[in-house]
């Protein structure tokens, strides 16, 4: 498995609060991805960056925030959970050349209550 | 916009035969097309891919997938399925942003002994 570790595994937290989710890497990759999975909506792009302090939006950024201080690191954040952001999260990185496949870290399930 | 569906929210074969989950897109240039699968609790694992050339695709554990230009179609085939097969399958392509991918709904592989 490429070197990829989300922190938490899990986590609930309520309705409102600030809740912060992490991605490392070991793999010294350009890429990284959050993508977030739902039952019948397959993964859906949250944000991802293309380098230090270099991110963009992706499909479903709403309410969610990203930042990446260092290559290895890249933070999600819910500035104000509700209970529709109850998902898995997933971060994803890839080598940057055209057309490599994406490796996936283990998830973060997360629940809003 | 790019996108694929995969038209089959389930899959159910016996042990030893063989195993097709379907997958169409839609592109406006050339298409590049993925394959993952998904084991519970686990991030996505990437199975095989095809960017241009020879039509069928041979990629990990025994898998591999027919590209079709005319149908639009890029199956994921087994000739011979195992209980260890049974997962969530997704297809996905790169779309014209470099570097993001549009994935399928999946494709739950229930595989019986």
């Amino acid at each position: 498995d490429a070197g990829i570790t989300q922190s938490p595994r899990h986590k609930v937290t309520e309705t409102g609060t600030p809740v912060t989710l992490r991605c490392h890497q070991t793999e010294n990759h350009r890429y990284m991805y959050w993508y977030r999975q739902d039952p019948g909506h397959g993964l859906r792009l949250i944000h991802y960056s293309y380098g230090v302090k270099d991110t963009d939006k992706g499909e479903v950024s709403d309410g969610y925030s990203v930042s990446r201080s260092k290559t290895e690191d890249f933070l999600l954040t819910l500035e104000s959970a509700t209970s529709s952001q109850t998902s898995v999260y997933f971060c994803a990185i890839s080598g940057g050349d055209y057309n490599s496949p994406l490796h996936f870290g283990n998830g973060t399930r997360l629940t809003v209550t | 916009a790019q996108s694929v569906a995969q038209p089959e929210d389930q899959v159910n074969v016996a042990e030893g035969n063989p195993l097709t989950v379907k997958c169409t897109y839609s592109v406006s240039g050339n298409p590049y097309l993925f394959w993952y699968v998904q084991y519970p609790n686990r991030g996505l694992q990437f199975l095989l891919k095809y960017i241009t050339g020879d039509n069928l695709v041979k990629g990990s554990y025994g898998f591999e997938a027919e590209f079709n230009k005319s149908q639009t179609s890029f199956h994921l085939k087994k000739p011979s399925a195992l209980v260890s097969d049974s997962a969530l399958y997704f297809c996905a392509v790169e779309t014209d942003s470099w570097g993001k991918f549009q994935f399928g709904a999946g494709t739950q592989v229930v595989v019986t002994p």
